[in-house]
């Protein structure tokens, strides 16, 4: 249902963008995310976007001010801008839509993609 | 934006249960109901497993249940299965905005 793409190989101070097309779901309606995984590491949550009429975002702090998260609901595709990238960002990012008993309380990371390669070297 | 706090491995027999904690503070577990578990086996991504503290997603069976006290949460295993065998990851919601994963715990079934 969730599907990323746009995971390459970048050098550390450079730019990708990766996107994440949904299918079979009312995708508009549901908070998106994007958590990496470091190899061998554990789940870091990485960036959220709620509803387009709610318009929030949040960021973890070490990604703030660098990666951009963005959705397009009429393509029902998520992004992630990620700029001046470091060797620490190299991990799979997953693409995660949101679930919640309430739909504007939707904390349970509910969908997750089969994940995104990023690698940060020079 | 600290990471909750788990133990880095458990076991258990099977048939037998097992209890993780994942520990955090009153900025985060402590101030919301909004605890949740995950179940990543190798080389897959991740499955959710409880949301809000207790309640069991979709297809989960019943030998999963979870809980919260005070800045703990905790998922028990009952009738440990050899397809249990994964890592656990809980997180919680951090208030602005922001959400926090625990470190996560490696179960083995014995």
């Amino acid at each position: 249902q969730l599907v990323e793409s746009g995971g390459d190989l970048v050098q550390p101070g450079g730019s990708l963008r990766l996107s994440c097309e949904a299918s079979d779901f009312t995708f508009g309606t549901y908070w998106m995310s994007w958590v990496r995984q470091a190899p061998g590491k554990g789940l870091e949550w990485v960036a959220t976007i709620k509803q387009v009429e709610i318009n929030e975002r949040g960021y973890v702090d070490s990604v703030k001010g660098r990666f951009t998260i963005s959705r397009d609901n009429a393509r029902k595709s998520l992004f992630l801008q990620m700029d001046s990238l470091r060797a620490d960002d190299t991990a799979i990012y997953y693409c995660v839509s949101h679930y919640g008993e309430s739909a504007i309380e939707q904390h349970a990371f509910d969908v997750w993609g089969q994940g995104a390669k990023v690698t940060v070297s020079s | 934006q600290s990471a909750l706090t788990q133990p880095p491995s458990a076991s258990g027999s099977p048939g037998q249960s097992v209890t993780i904690s994942c520990t955090g503070t009153n900025m985060n577990i402590g101030d919301y109901d909004f605890v949740s578990w995950y179940q990543q086996h190798p080389d897959k991504a991740p499955q959710l497993v409880i949301y809000e503290v207790s309640r069991r997603s979709s297809g989960v069976p019943d030998r999963f249940s979870g809980s919260k006290s005070g800045n703990t949460a905790s998922l028990t295993v009952s009738g440990l299965r050899p397809e249990d065998e994964a890592d656990y990851y809980c997180s919680s919601y951090a208030g602005t905005n922001s959400w926090v994963f625990g470190g996560g715990t490696k179960l083995t079934v014995l």
